[in-house]
């Protein structure tokens, strides 16, 4: 399967404190793509990182992928109880379809 | 701009009923997604439309879902009969290019 796995599957960190969630993939990509749920809700997209990317950042996120070890990290700065919500990467299949494949998420809590 | 659209957003039938959920996307994408999302886990790709052909089913449990793009606009997704294991919520996402997937709120399907 070239679902990715989010690790850890749960987080809980204090407000202001820095939260991150690693995913790593099975197979070739093209991009790699994080994106945030909130209960209840649709996904929203947060970022992309080319495979040709090391970094990438975007506000309080960054984002570092490793294709060697097929792995990803979405650091967040500077958490907010705001902040808290389900936090999934995506891969494509490296085949140019822009079919993405959801890992399990990472379940991030931000304590007031 | 306006989101994707999805409707209804809940819906509870008893096994072996029949349901269709109804998507019509940001206008102007080509492509369109539906992804079942089982509670806890991460949105898993049914198919894949791009303009009303299909680009992706393989993940498509065909003897009893079902999904069409008629005019390359919204899209029905239909299950008949459903099963326990159906209750989940469906997931309808379009993008306009290879990269960000726009997704609606979702449809939450129970079988009881």
């Amino acid at each position: 399967s070239q679902q990715g796995e989010e690790d850890p599957q749960a987080l809980s960190i204090q407000e202001g404190e820095n939260a991150t969630m690693n995913c790593s993939y099975k197979t070739s990509i093209n991009n790699l793509q994080w994106y945030r749920q909130n209960s209840g809700r649709g996904l929203v997209h947060l970022i992309l990182i080319r495979s040709n990317e090391r970094e990438k950042h975007s506000g309080r996120l960054r984002v570092t992928l490793d294709t060697s070890k097929k792995s990803s990290s979405l650091l967040i700065t500077a958490s907010r109880a705001a902040d808290t919500a389900s936090y999934f990467c995506a891969t494509d299949a490296g085949t140019g379809a822009n079919n993405l494949f959801f890992g399990t998420g990472t379940r991030l809590t931000v304590i007031p | 701009e306006a989101g994707v659209a999805q409707s209804p957003r809940y819906k509870i039938i008893e096994k072996r009923q029949s349901v269709a959920f109804w998507c019509n996307p940001i206008s102007g994408h080509a492509t369109l997604y539906w992804y079942q999302q089982i509670l806890g886990q991460g949105p898993k790709l049914l198919i894949q439309f791009q303009n009303n052909g299909v680009v992706d089913d393989s993940q498509l449990p065909k003897d009893r879902f079902s999904a069409e793009r008629l005019k390359g606009v919204d899209s029905t997704l239909k299950i008949q009969p459903a099963k326990l294991e159906d209750s989940a919520v469906y997931l309808c996402a379009s993008s306009g290019g290879p990269g960000e997937l726009f997704f609606g709120e979702g449809s939450r399907l129970t079988v009881l």
